[in-house]
């Protein structure tokens, strides 16, 4: 079973702060990704990384950064926590193939971080 | 620019009715489509798919249909049971490419 860790489901931070998010996964997937998940905003993605030290932009990356320094872990960084970040953070992988990509992607349990 | 949508934002059934959350996209490049079933305090698990060269996929009881020229897609579950309950999204994408997701669904399956 393929399997995403999440360093740690439930966060309280502090404005201006800075918030590590650790993500494993045991399946060598190529591709990770981070989304956060907001009532009425659906999944959406903040980074992502087709392989070590590689990154791209997703939809809403302002305010955070990321880091791929080995294959199976992926981290996102808070630089200066905002309140506006409080919000669930899910980390994602997935295969990366030529062909027929189905696009599965597998999920971790998720990061509760509230900003205070 | 919400490429996904999903319009209801919950969903009430009976036990053993049949269940259609429904989905509207506006990316006609998109090629795939997939469904995730997300519990609370959970992460969101893969539940069925579809390629845009189709217009149905059943998997027991859960069945997507692709209606390409109107770009809507939707998701039958039947007969709908109590441990359905949960949030729905759908998901667009082209191949090789990453995942545009909706605003999901809450499906609340009353016994």
């Amino acid at each position: 079973d393929v399997k995403v860790t999440q360093s740690s489901r439930y966060l309280v931070k502090r404005t201006g702060e800075k918030v590590f998010l650790e993500c494993v996964q045991d399946m060598d997937h190529e591709n990770m990704f981070w989304y956060r998940q907001d009532p009425g905003l659906g999944l959406r993605l903040i980074y992502f990384s087709y392989d070590v030290k590689m990154k791209e932009k997703g939809d809403i990356p302002e305010g955070y950064s990321v880091s791929r320094e080995k294959k199976e872990r992926f981290s996102l960084i808070l630089e200066s926590a905002s309140t506006n970040q409080t919000s669930m953070y899910l980390c994602a992988s997935s295969f990366r193939t030529l062909a027929a990509f189905t696009g599965e992607l597998f999920f971790g349990e998720g990061s509760r971080l509230t900003v205070l | 620019d919400q490429q996904v949508k999903q319009n209801s934002p919950s969903l009430s059934v009976q036990e053993g009715r049949i269940s259609i959350l429904n989905c509207d996209y506006t990316n006609s490049m998109f090629d795939y489509f997939l469904w995730y079933k997300k519990y609370p305090a959970e992460g969101p698990t893969f539940l069925i798919s579809i390629s845009s060269i189709k217009d149905k996929n059943e998997d027991g009881r859960f069945t997507v249909f692709l209606n390409k020229s109107a770009k809507h897609l939707s998701l039958h579950i039947v007969p709908s049971q109590p441990g359905d309950s949960a949030v729905y999204f759908c998901a667009g994408g082209t191949s090789g490419s990453r995942l545009t997701f909706g605003e999901g669904t809450q499906l609340t399956v009353n016994p």
